[in-house]
């Protein structure tokens, strides 16, 4: 039981590249989302998905975008990579329903711009 | 806007104590509440979810309480060990789409 995967575990970027960070997951999920951890802060939301064709922005989305085409996957693109998006990067899924059901998160990426 | 702090920031305990770790959230308005666990350089593993209209949850030496009321949870471990060492984290879903999330109690438990 796969749960939750992220790639890469580790990038390094330059400023002003693109990447694409991925997220997979195999339980049906409808629900996914992305957050970034930082020292200090804790971790916020970036963007999230309740469905295929379903995108919608957190808390910190200005440098990232997603797009949601099937149920398992949803990939975080960062447009032109900057410093401050130095961080590690989780994605998370879980079932949709009214009252929110259990989180599962994956292993993360840890990203450095430099 | 709903805020999470867990107190204290970081503990040292030596091998076989009883510790509580607390968590409050400002707005009592939530879904549900989860505790996590991280390790260095790892991801969250989720440990125990409480749901708005539950109290408590158990699972072997964890149980976690909620107060939705006075905006409180609580995560109890029973007899820790240095296995339990890592950080512990909270998080409140105040809306269907999102997790609010506490900034840690990082444990040390000492043998």
């Amino acid at each position: 039981n796969a749960g939750v995967t992220q790639t890469p575990k580790f990038q390094v970027l330059k400023t002003g590249q693109s990447m694409t960070l991925q997220c997979a997951q195999d339980m049906n999920h409808e629900y996914m989302s992305w957050y970034r951890q930082d020292p200090g802060m804790g971790l916020r939301l970036i963007h999230y998905s309740v469905g295929a064709g379903i995108t919608d922005q957190g808390e910190v989305p200005n440098g990232y975008n997603v797009s949601r085409s099937t149920t398992e996957d949803f990939p975080l693109r960062l447009l032109s990579a900057a410093p401050s998006q130095t961080s590690v990067y989780f994605c998370a899924s879980s079932y949709w329903a009214d009252r929110g059901t259990e989180a599962f998160f994956g292993q993360g990426t840890r990203l450095t711009v430099v | 806007k709903q805020e999470v702090t867990q107190i204290p920031a970081a503990l040292s305990v030596p091998e076989g104590e009883n510790l509580v770790l607390n968590c409050s959230f400002t707005d009592s308005a939530i879904y549900n509440l989860q505790w996590f666990r991280q390790d260095p350089g790892k991801g969250l593993t989720s440990l125990l979810l409480i749901q708005s209209s539950q109290r408590e949850q158990t699972s072997g030496r964890l149980n976690a309480s909620l107060d939705k009321s006075s905006g409180r949870s609580t995560l109890y471990i029973a007899a820790s060990q240095p296995g339990d060492s890592a950080t512990y984290l909270c998080a409140v879903r105040t809306g269907s789409e999102k997790l609010v999330f506490g900034k840690g109690t990082k444990l040390t438990v000492n043998p």
